[in-house]
């Protein structure tokens, strides 16, 4: 049981470069997000999904596509990358359905860099 | 509208003494309430939970933390620290039944020899 998967663990983009980060997750959630994570600013959410074929905006949504492949892959994607979306970026899952509390769990980030 | 405060960025304490970390939130309803831990490198990794059952809720790790809804407060607990424990930590609210996560700025604990 892999939990939460990402890849690439890093990445060095050019400014206008495009790049998608992949999650995958094994647990058959029904949930999944996708977290930016800043010095002094926690987790700040960029998009989530709560199924397959849904998605909806986070906090931090403008820059970011995702894509929900299945109920086990949910994509982020960056068109145009700039320097300000430098960050560490957590993909988490949870079994969430309306009415429950909602534990996520999370995987090990993607590093990216931006120059 | 939810919200989390951590009153300290950065706890330093030294191995075997005690570890408080201080959590104040804002919710409107019946919160969900959440500690997680991330050590260097890695992903966050959820130490306990409260929701809505008992009011002091133990962890991994020996960690433990206590719902004070008069004070609105979930302040993490350790009656001893180990010099495995040096990461950040971050409190989490969710409204029951509520997608969202809100998290608060996080507390770097350092564990001092």
């Amino acid at each position: 049981n892999a939990g939460v998967t990402q890849t690439p663990k890093f990445q060095v983009l050019k400014t206008g470069q495009s790049m998608t980060l992949q999650c995958a997750q094994d647990m058959n959630h029904n949930s999944m997000y996708w977290y930016r994570q800043d010095p002094g600013m926690g987790l700040r959410l960029i998009y989530y999904s709560a199924s397959e074929g849904t998605t909806d905006k986070g906090e931090v949504p403008n820059g970011y596509n995702v894509s929900r492949l299945n109920k086990r892959e949910f994509s982020l994607r960056l068109e145009s990358a700039a320097p300000s979306q430098t960050s560490v970026y957590f993909c988490a899952s949870s079994p969430w359905t309306s009415g429950d509390y909602n534990e996520q769990f999370f995987g090990p980030g993607t590093r990216l860099t931006v120059l | 509208a939810q919200s989390v405060t951590q009153l300290d960025s950065h706890v330093s304490v030294s191995e075997g003494t005690p570890v408080l970390l201080r959590c104040n939130y804002s919710s409107s309803y019946s919160p969900s309430l959440f500690w997680y831990v991330q050590h260097p490198n890695k992903g966050l990794q959820l130490l306990l939970k409260y929701t809505s059952a008992a009011t002091l809720v133990k962890g991994i790790n020996g960690f433990e933390a206590e719902f004070k809804k008069s004070e609105t407060s979930f302040h993490l607990t350790k009656p001893s620290a180990h010099m495995s424990d040096a990461a950040e930590y971050f409190c989490v609210v969710s409204e029951r039944g509520a997608q969202k996560l809100v998290f608060g700025q996080g507390t770097r604990l350092t564990i001092n020899p």
